[in-house]
């Protein structure tokens, strides 16, 4: 089945420091490829997201680029700040699959000034 | 009250109560959803409501009853937990089955005794 498997956490890092989370996914087809970010205390939000091979997504500083042939979706961000402490989760869903998100177990990353 | 709101935030109860959680959606939209979320697993999908008619039921044990009674309202009845039931429980809201327009409440921790 499909599924999405993320680097574990934490991930610490100092104020301004350049960030990677890694995403690779395994799928039939091609999905439609998600990060959703959750800060403390509330529920999760999309924060990028790509529908097709080489697509950028961005948003808030972050990126990530869809490569279809390293099945990979990595989080970027050049310079991060305290508050983007938060668990970080890449998703996949296919189009016409209706309501289904397959989710990876999340990554927390904790930024220190 | 703005997109989706989860009550209690907090919840622990025995093995042998009955308890509800219950969603609130504020956004127009006609897709409900009930997740779980354990740690160090990834979002587990429960249920699917669509126009207040369940569609999606993901092997969810039957002490896990969902209710929707109208497009805006979404219960999850509770009764005979377990330990290993402990987990954040997310509800979100979509515009038709469409996980880019999926929104997150904040979740209710649960913690079975």
């Amino acid at each position: 089945g499909d599924s999405v498997t993320q680097m574990e956490g934490p991930v610490t890092l100092s104020e301004e420091a350049f960030l990677t989370i890694n995403c690779t996914y395994t799928a039939t087809g091609y999905p439609s490829l998600f990060w959703y970010v959750q800060y403390p205390g509330e529920g999760l939000q999309l924060l990028l997201k790509a529908t097709k091979a080489d697509d950028k997504g961005s948003n808030k500083g972050f990126e990530a680029t869809y490569r279809k042939e390293t099945t990979s979706f990595h989080l970027e961000k050049g310079s991060v700040q305290v508050s983007d402490s938060a668990v970080y989760f890449c998703a996949l869903s296919f189009t016409g699959g209706g309501n289904k998100l397959t989710f990876g177990t999340g990554t927390q990353l904790k930024v220190e000034l | 009250e703005t997109g989706v709101t989860q009550t209690p935030r907090h919840l622990v109860m025995g093995m042998t109560n009955k308890k509800s959680l219950k969603c609130e959606q504020h956004l127009g939209h006609n897709a409900m959803y009930w997740y779980k979320q354990s740690a160090k697993k990834p979002l587990e999908l429960m249920f699917v409501y669509s126009l207040e008619e369940r569609v999606e039921n993901n092997s969810v044990p039957s002490r896990f009853s969902p209710e929707c009674p109208n497009s805006s309202h979404l219960f999850l009845h509770l009764h005979t937990l377990q330990p290993e039931d402990s987990a954040l429980y997310l509800c979100a809201s979509s515009q038709g089955l469409n996980v880019e327009t999926q929104y997150f409440g904040p979740g209710t921790r649960l913690l079975v005794l």
